[in-house]
């Protein structure tokens, strides 16, 4: 069976820090990780995903299949950057995600 | 492009009553849809993949009598809470593949409150 973990509820950090957001996955084949991100009453929306490798809004995160991480990481943290973040993974071709349990992230001035 | 649209936003209904949600890909067409259960403060639950013409795929622990699920057409599924008790309060939300490599978008829930 599939797993996401997100080992941190809460990550608080001070604006211009570095972020980053742990997520660990466990599953037998190759897997499809995505970021979704959720704004204060607003709809789930896709961050980024492992195989299109971009830099959205500063993030990037990298697929370690070695360590089954799939970190998110962003140089400077931004005061908009307050959200809730899910990591999620999927067995590709459209299948049904698994997410973790969501690290909110508050970005302190 | 990519939209879901979930309908209504919040509702609140007596115990025992059935509560039907919409959920609406407004500019494509939605092969497989996804009805997801939020708890406060925790992650997303699978509850069912729905997909156009079929029946729809239960996660375990779902009760398909209870959590009635329709995709008759490419553009719409709806998930119909029956005999609805204030345990099935919860935040709902639907989600669609739009391809099969392209991803996921989501709608933006569906709050009931049983009373």
């Amino acid at each position: 069976a599939q797993r996401v973990t997100q080992p941190e509820k809460l990550l608080s950090v001070f604006k211009g820090a570095p972020v980053e957001l742990k997520c660990n996955y466990s599953y037998s084949g190759s897997p499809e990780l995505f970021w979704y991100v959720q704004y204060s009453r607003q709809r789930l929306q896709l961050l980024l995903r492992h195989i299109s490798r971009e830099s959205i809004k500063g993030f990037t995160a990298d697929l370690n299949k070695g360590e089954t991480s799939f970190h998110l990481k962003k140089p400077f943290a931004q005061e908009e950057d307050s959200a809730m973040y899910y990591c999620a993974l999927s067995e590709g071709g459209g299948n049904k995600l698994t997410f973790g349990t969501g690290t909110q992230l508050k970005v302190e001035l | 492009g990519a939209v879901v649209s979930q309908h209504p936003s919040w509702v609140i209904c007596k115990s025992g009553t059935s509560v039907k949600i919409e959920c609406r890909s407004l500019d494509f067409q939605a092969t497989t849809m996804f009805w997801y259960r939020q708890f406060p403060k925790q992650s997303l639950m699978l509850m069912a993949t729905s997909n156009e013409g079929s029946k729809a795929t239960y996660e375990q622990g779902v009760e398909k009598d209870k959590f009635l699920i329709n995709h008759a057409s490419l553009t719409l599924s709806t998930l119909t809470v029956t005999s609805a008790h204030p345990e099935d309060s919860s935040f709902y939300i639907c989600s669609a593949s739009f391809t099969s490599t392209a991803g996921y978008t989501f709608g933006s829930g569906t709050r009931l409150t049983v009373v």
